[in-house]
């Protein structure tokens, strides 16, 4: 069964920095490009980094490009989201997700996903 | 870079069915995926690639695109149904996924 486990989340100061983390289980891990999307309370989905299968490529939200940088250990499959300069708006609960396709390119849907961590951002 | 408009809410008595739209200009240039999400829980997918049902999906679930808008059909609407259903399209040029808003179902 194929699971992700997210953990890291709490209360940070702004300006402050949060590492989370996504334990993977039950797939190959290394075959999958990997997502963070955080969602901010009564709020919709919003993308905030990629990884390709490799980490040979990232990509980043405008919002957090910067100050956020994920990252990946697959020989611990394990996925990370180091979060600097934190901000209010970063307030959110913050999901890992799989990707669905085994492409280079990590596009497309997400075929699983975690329960979240939340991200509290205040003085 | 894409703005993928959805109702906030949408309202239906069981048995009848839902529809819940996606706009964008060209949608159907792009592949649509459809999330359910209940409250408190993580996002599940439900369609992908506009109509493709994920192991364990009800076959109740279907989807189209056409024009610029993309549509989840949701048939013989049942309680359990009644959650939070989210769009989805991958922005090759900003190499990001976009999500609409958000739509509420409300089974009556």
């Amino acid at each position: 069964q194929m699971q992700l486990a997210e953990s890291g989340g709490g209360v940070g100061q702004p300006g402050t920095s949060l590492r989370l983390s996504c334990a993977a289980s039950g797939f190959t891990f290394s075959n999958y490009g990997m997502h963070w999307v955080r969602q901010a309370p009564g709020k919709g989905l919003e993308g905030v980094a990629v990884i390709s299968k490799d980490g040979s490529a990232e990509y980043y939200a405008d919002s957090v490009k910067g100050r956020f940088t994920i990252s990946r250990d697959n020989s611990k499959n394990t996925l990370y989201l180091q979060m600097n300069k934190l901000r209010a708006e970063d307030a959110a609960v913050y999901f890992c997700a799989k990707g669905l396709t085994r492409g280079p390119y990590p596009a497309g849907a997400f075929d699983v996903w975690g329960l979240g961590t939340t991200v509290t951002v205040s003085s | 870079s894409y703005v993928l408009t959805q109702p906030p809410s949408v309202s239906v008595a069981p048995g009848q069915t839902a529809r819940i739209s996606c706009e964008e200009h060209n949608i159907e240039k792009k592949s649509v995926h459809w999330y359910q999400q209940r409250p408190g829980q993580a996002p599940i997918l439900v369609l992908y690639d506009d109509r493709v049902r994920p192991s364990g999906i009800a076959e109740r679930f279907s989807g189209s695109n056409s024009g610029n808008t993309a549509t989840l059909t949701i048939s013989r609407v049942e309680a359990g149904d009644e959650a939070d259903y989210h769009c989805q399209v991958w922005d090759s040029g900003r190499d990001q996924p976009v999500f609409g808003g958000g739509t509420k179902l409300t089974v009556l």
